[in-house]
């Protein structure tokens, strides 16, 4: 089954306010992935973490990877209408494998 | 444009009927995914292929079959269409693991 969690699976907020998402895994993550999908949409990559305590940041984005590597978020600063979507967080070596497997995503929306 | 090709983008199915996705990446890449999206279940992995040549079993592969014919193409094929298999279906490629490109997306009803 899918060992990548993500929390919470929707979050609605006031345009403005901030956003935040969890991934948590049961096991070690050698790496971490981010995607966006807009609405109709497909699923866009947003950026990988791979060391322990690594901070990315783009523009209002800022992504974290747990110290160890079991944990990731991604916060966004002042939400816009822009930022409608679901982000969802990606281990892309499950099990040593090549897998790809998502979390079930989060679901954002902003009321402008 | 560079990416990942997916056809159909749209298709009815009656159940019982049988049916292959298309997809095709022109970035060289070596492995390639095809997912299904269902509201509230994310995307979930039905098979993947890390090389040419080489298939494996992701989360959710029963009614499915794959085949990777070539570095380019790999395909998704439904036997006996079910109406649980009604989803949006992506194809992805990526490379060592570095980011995944996706297609467009098939959206399939079966009925």
């Amino acid at each position: 089954g899918q060992q990548v969690m993500q929390i919470p699976q929707y979050q609605h907020v006031q345009e403005g306010e901030d956003f935040t998402t969890y991934c948590n895994s049961s096991t070690t993550l050698s790496n971490i992935q981010w995607y966006k999908q807009r609405p109709g949409g497909h699923p866009v990559f947003l950026i990988q973490l791979v060391k322990s305590g690594e901070v990315k940041k783009q523009k209002r984005l800022t992504f974290q990877f747990g110290e160890a590597k079991k944990n990731s978020s991604l916060h966004i600063t002042a939400t816009q209408t822009t930022d409608v979507g679901t982000y969802f967080c990606a281990d892309p070596s499950q099990g040593g494998s090549e897998k790809l497997v998502f979390g079930k995503g989060t679901k954002l929306t902003v009321n402008p | 444009n560079a990416g990942v090709t997916q056809t159909p983008k749209f298709q009815v199915l009656k159940t019982g009927q049988s049916m292959t996705l298309q997809c095709a990446q022109d970035m060289n890449h070596n492995s390639m995914y095809w997912y299904r999206q269902d509201p509230g279940m994310g995307l979930r992995l039905i098979y993947y292929s890390a090389s040419e040549g080489t298939t494996d079993k992701g989360e959710v592969p029963n009614g499915y079959n794959v085949s990777r014919l070539n570095k380019r193409e790999f395909s998704l094929r439904l036997e006996s269409a079910a109406p649980s298999q009604t989803s949006v279906y992506f194809c992805a490629s990526s490379d060592r693991r570095v980011l995944a490109f996706f297609g467009q997306g098939t959206r399939l009803t079966v009925v």
